[in-house]
């Protein structure tokens, strides 16, 4: 099975760093993915992590510890813009086969 | 822009109704996905196609019925939904069914209304 959890809603401020954490059980574990979505838009594909480690990409990072079965995203430099939800989403296996399955998301909103 | 498209935008129907969603993406993804969001929730599962077969049905009602026709297209057959079948409905694909580096790429969604 798969069980995500990740908090509801954060809040920061224009210019500074937030972190969004998110924990994880999934069998047959294969990669971590974060996604953004805007209200009323598609999520949008952040990054991936599968390793243990943290990948950068431009004002977002992403780290992953596989054995503690924990995730989280960095966002530095914070823009009104990021105001969205952060889906925090594991690829695992299910009685049908592998599947994405997402958390409830975290709602961000950055603040003047 | 998104490199999966959705149509209909936005669609209203009422419940003795049949009406298809449709999804199409040209980037060679060989997995597709139908995905329901219902308002301040995650996207929900619902059908996987792999190499256009069937792959996963997480315990669909029959009253949605998928369709691949083929590698680039992916439909959702709609008949007799109830009121709270409404909800926005996500197309997504990638390029296997492995999640090793191979995100999900959606498309904008079409909102759904069953009146």
């Amino acid at each position: 099975g798969q069980n995500i959890d990740q908090p509801t809603e954060m809040t920061a401020t224009e210019g500074a760093i937030v972190q969004i954490n998110c924990t994880y059980q999934t069998s047959g574990f294969n990669g971590l993915f974060w996604y953004q979505q805007h209200a009323g838009e598609a999520p949008t594909f952040l990054s991936y992590n599968v390793l243990d480690g943290l990948e950068e990409k431009g004002r977002f990072s992403s780290f992953l510890s596989r054995s503690k079965g924990y995730s989280y995203l960095l966002l530095k430099e914070l823009q009104m813009k990021d105001s969205a939800s952060y889906l925090c989403a594991s690829w695992g296996l299910t009685g049908g086969g592998n599947k994405l399955t997402f958390g409830t998301g975290t709602q961000l909103k950055v603040e003047l | 822009d998104t490199e999966v498209t959705q149509t209909p935008k936005h669609l209203v129907m009422g419940m003795t109704n049949k009406k298809s969603l449709k999804c199409e993406q040209h980037m060679g993804h060989r997995a597709m996905y139908w995905y329901k969001q219902k308002a301040k929730k995650p996207p929900e599962l619902m059908f996987v196609y792999s190499y256009e077969k069937l792959s996963i049905n997480e315990s669909v009602p029959s009253r949605f019925s998928p369709e691949c026709p083929n590698s680039s297209l992916l439909n959702l057959h709609l008949h007799a939904l109830q009121p709270e079948d409404s909800a926005l409905y996500l197309c997504a694909s990638s390029q296997e069914l492995t999640g090793m580096n191979s995100p999900l790429h959606f498309g904008n969604g079409t909102r759904l209304t069953v009146t």
